[in-house]
């Protein structure tokens, strides 16, 4: 099974702060993955596919990048909305995995 | 829109049976694989189960397989996750999604609100 490790597991940052979250893959997934956020009591929802796409709606502010085994998740500008916890997750086979998840704080 | 709304969660007791369903509005289900994910509480996501399109391939993670089924009626627009020998451990909120592929990448791009599923005695 394709093990991914998040990194941070938390972080705490101001309204305005860059913050990357980075994924790393037990083995290469090529672009095989998607990110996705949650915020308390409520459903995951799809950020970012194929490691860089940005799903329809998503704000710009959000990007992705990475190939191989180490991915990276960059909000450029946090707002105060994306206060959530955000999941990487492999689609590169089964079964299909999700990193441990990343908490992401205001400070 | 597309709307995915699970039902049949509840308390079982360990050993029990339980049947979730997931009814789908807004698209043509027969086109989308389907999954389900589980979230333990206080805990991160966890797939659990995948099915194809005309339901010919199915795909589980090990810690329920032989013990949960996942199914689908394409002309009832519902998606099915059978479990038996239910156990502590798969107390969670269960999320069906759809999935999509994207050229060649595979993502889950919209989910249901969940269905509690509580083992215990």
């Amino acid at each position: 099974d394709i093990q991914l490790t998040q990194s941070p597991s938390f972080l705490s940052a101001f309204v305005g702060d860059r913050v990357t979250i980075t994924c790393r893959a037990s083995q290469g997934i090529s672009n095989y993955l998607a990110w996705y956020q949650q915020k308390p009591g409520k459903a995951p929802k799809l950020l970012i596919y194929a490691a860089s796409t940005l799903q329809s709606g998503v704000p710009s502010r959000f990007s992705g990048s990475g190939s191989g085994t180490e991915f990276t998740l960059t909000i450029s500008s946090l707002q105060p909305e994306d206060f959530a916890s955000y999941y990487c997750q492999q689609v590169n086979s089964f079964p299909l995995t999700f990193g441990g998840g990343t908490k992401v704080e205001i400070k | 829109e597309v709307q995915l709304v699970e039902s049949g969660g509840g308390l079982v007791q360990p050993g029990g049976s339980l049947r979730l369903s997931c009814a789908a509005s807004g698209f043509i289900c027969s086109r989308f694989q389907m999954t389900w994910v589980r979230q333990a509480p206080g805990k991160g996501l966890e797939w659990v189960a995948n099915i194809k399109q005309d339901g010919s391939e199915t795909y589980y993670v090990d810690s329920v397989k032989g013990r949960f089924t996942i199914s689908r009626d394409n002309a009832e627009n519902s998606l099915y996750l059978q479990m038996h020998s239910l156990r502590a451990e798969d107390t969670a909120v269960y999320y069906c999604a759809r999935g999509r592929w994207s050229g060649a990448s595979y993502c889950f791009d919209s989910w249901g609100q969940g269905s509690l599923v509580t083992v215990s005695s």
